[in-house]
Formats: structure tokens, C-alpha cells, sequence
């Protein structure tokens, strides 16, 4: 079946610092890739729609500044969290759609800022 | 606006059977799924029903309704590798994923 690589799956980093979250398609195009955020017990949150070549749709509430979404190619989204804050520390996780109701999620990436 | 509603939390016995209900009220609808959550990891998929009725695969089966914006998992022969939460995604007009809170399913011996 569409598997969906997202890496990494845990990272620590420094207030302040930028952290970037890569999610790869590995046999199928997706033409949409969405992210999401979910922070403990909570359901998940769309943060932003991207269409591959197109800038990003973002979530009312989500600081497009903040949070960088690159959809360069059919097989590569990536999110890079700016100046990131121990509020961003959360879990945040990529899917991508092939044709209308073909979904398939990432992993998921662990993100603690400290 | 938007709904999912789903119970919170569950409780139910290893080898029993279990059934997870979900009402959504959505602009427009595509279609409905469920997703199993563990803790830490990201939703893995069990169902799609997109017409009323009985979706059977293995120990899952789902359930949907349109006109009553209805649907249920049902779980069957439970195993303690069950216990996770169960999400309800409605998929609206614009085929966007429209995520609830989710069910925790607990599962005792």
C-alpha cells in the first residue's frame, strides 16, 4: 500500500531554534499534503493544506510566518517550525492525499522544545 | 458549523464485543472514516463507508447511516492490543478530514 515517510520521529530542540519536519511519498504522488498538530488527549488539529508548486492554505490561528510549509515536488512536503517556542512542543503529524479520499498518514514526528 | 461527536471513553472486556458511536454533522459529505490511534503514533486506517450500510473486514466492521449523520465501529473478539482510541472522520464538501475528540477504548482482562 501508500506509505508516507516522515522523519524525524522525535526531535529536541532549543527555544529559538528552527526545526524542519520532512514527509515523503515513497509510491505515489500526493497532490495535496496536509499537516496537523495534536497536542495529549486532544483530536487532531489542521494546521495548513498545501497543493504541490502552490503556497499553503493555513488554518485560521496558525502563524503562517511560524510555521514554513515547503510542497515543492509530488513526493516532498516539508513544515519547518521557526523560533520555536516550548508551546510548539507537540506532536505533529503529515498526510497526504492521492486523488479525493486516498489518505495516508505519516508517522508522526515527536517535538519537544526545551 | 462542523461536529463530530463521539464518547469520550470505554470500557469493555478482552473477547467481548464493543460498538463506538459517532454522529457528524458536516457541509456536505464524501464519505466517512475510522482511524485507530495509539498512544504516541499516528491514526492507522480501518474503514471507509461512503454508502449506507454494513462495512465487514475481520474483527471491524463499520456502520453509516447518511440520513441520520450516523455511524458506528464495531469491534469484535476483543484483544488487549484493541485498547488505543477510535477516531470518527467525516470527509466534507471540499474533502477536507473533519476530526472529533476520539474514543479511548479500554480494554480489561
Amino acid at each position: 500500500g501508500a506509505v508516507v515517510s516522515q522523519h524525524p520521529s522525535r526531535v529536541i530542540c532549543k527555544s529559538g531554534t528552527s526545526v524542519k519536519i520532512e514527509c515523503r511519498s515513497l509510491d505515489f504522488q500526493a497532490t495535496t499534503m496536509f499537516w496537523y498538530r495534536q497536542f495529549p488527549k486532544q483530536s487532531l488539529m489542521l494546521m495548513a493544506t498545501s497543493n504541490e508548486g502552490s503556497k499553503a492554505t493555513y488554518e485560521q490561528g496558525v502563524e503562517k510566518d511560524k510555521f514554513l510549509i515547503n510542497h515543492a515536488s509530488l513526493t516532498l512536503s516539508t513544515l519547518t517550525v521557526t523560533s520555536a517556542h516550548p508551546e510548539d512542543s507537540s506532536f505533529y503529524i503529515c498526510s497526504a492525499r492521492e486523488g479525493q479520499v486516498d489518505y495516508t498518514f505519516g508517522s508522526g514526528t515527536r517535538l519537544t522544545v526545551v | 458549523g462542523q461536529n463530530i461527536d463521539q464518547p469520550t471513553e470505554m470500557t469493555a472486556t478482552e473477547g467481548a464485543i464493543v460498538q463506538i458511536n459517532c454522529t457528524y454533522q458536516t457541509s456536505g459529505f464524501n464519505g466517512l472514516f475510522w482511524y485507530q490511534q495509539h498512544a504516541g503514533e499516528a491514526p492507522t486506517f480501518l474503514s471507509y463507508n461512503v454508502l449506507d450500510g454494513l462495512e465487514e473486514k475481520g474483527r471491524f466492521s463499520s456502520f453509516l447511516s447518511r440520513s441520520k449523520g450516523y455511524s458506528y465501529l464495531l469491534l469484535k473478539e476483543l484483544q488487549m492490543k484493541d485498547s488505543a482510541s477510535y477516531l470518527c472522520a467525516p470527509i466534507d464538501s471540499n474533502y477536507q478530514l473533519i476530526w472529533g475528540a476520539g474514543t479511548k477504548l479500554i480494554i480489561k482482562p
